[in-house]
């Protein structure tokens, strides 16, 4: 069975730190994969998502970069944090079988900068 | 721009009661639409997946029907549990590969 793994579920970090935020998954080869934002009292934004190794497409404008050195690996950065980067990240996969993809979701990162 | 629109935002009913929760959208090109419980603190987890070629699905407790003509889509929640308190999020998915989240409802069942 496929499997998500997230991680750090909480981390606060100060102003102007960097960030790396690791997310992986088990069970299955070439994932769509995605990051989310959800931040306090809103839905959930789509930051980047994947198709394959290196392939990385930008939804919005940010501080936050992503990145996919291998194909069930998908990693959030940031050099310098601003304060509202704060939120809740989450993680996820869905496998292309034409309409009928599901997406699947780690257990989140609740980010603070302080 | 696809909109995406759950309301209310929040419901408190009573243990045993039936839950209908509401979600619209604006572009009728729908490939499927997932509704999601979450709940706090943690990730997401899907609950049904709607094709566009089908009216509804059920799990259990759980029925999702679909309207394309009407830009809507219902959550039904049969003989509500405490359990059953979260927040649950519809996501319209259409042309590539991404999904347009509603801002969910928050549903509290009360012992």
């Amino acid at each position: 069975s496929q499997t998500i793994h997230q991680w750090p579920a909480t981390l606060v970090q100060p102003v102007g730190s960097p960030l790396s935020l690791e997310c992986t998954v088990e069970g299955t080869s070439n994932p769509n994969l995605y990051w989310y934002r959800q931040a306090a009292g809103r839905g959930l934004q789509l930051l980047f998502y994947s198709v394959g190794i290196g392939q990385i497409s930008s939804e919005v404008p940010q501080n936050l970069s992503a990145s996919r050195p291998q194909d069930r690996q998908f990693i959030l950065s940031s050099k310098k944090l601003l304060l509202s980067d704060s939120g809740f990240y989450l993680c996820a996969w869905s496998k292309v079988r034409g309409d009928a993809e599901k997406l699947f979701f780690g257990s989140g990162t609740q980010l603070s900068v302080l | 721009k696809q909109e995406v629109t759950q309301i209310p935002a929040a419901l408190s009913v009573p243990e045993g009661e039936n839950l209908v929760l509401n979600c619209s959208f604006t572009d009728s090109a729908i490939y499927n639409l997932q509704w999601f419980r979450q709940d706090p603190g943690k990730g997401l987890t899907s609950l049904l997946l709607i094709q566009s070629s089908q009216r509804e699905q059920t799990s259990g407790r759980l029925n999702a029907s679909l309207d394309k003509s009407s830009g809507r889509s219902t959550l039904y929640i049969a003989a509500s549990q405490p359990g059953d308190s979260a927040t649950y999020l519809c996501a319209f998915k259409a042309a590539g590969n991404k999904l347009t989240f509603g801002g969910g409802t928050r549903v509290l069942v009360k012992p």
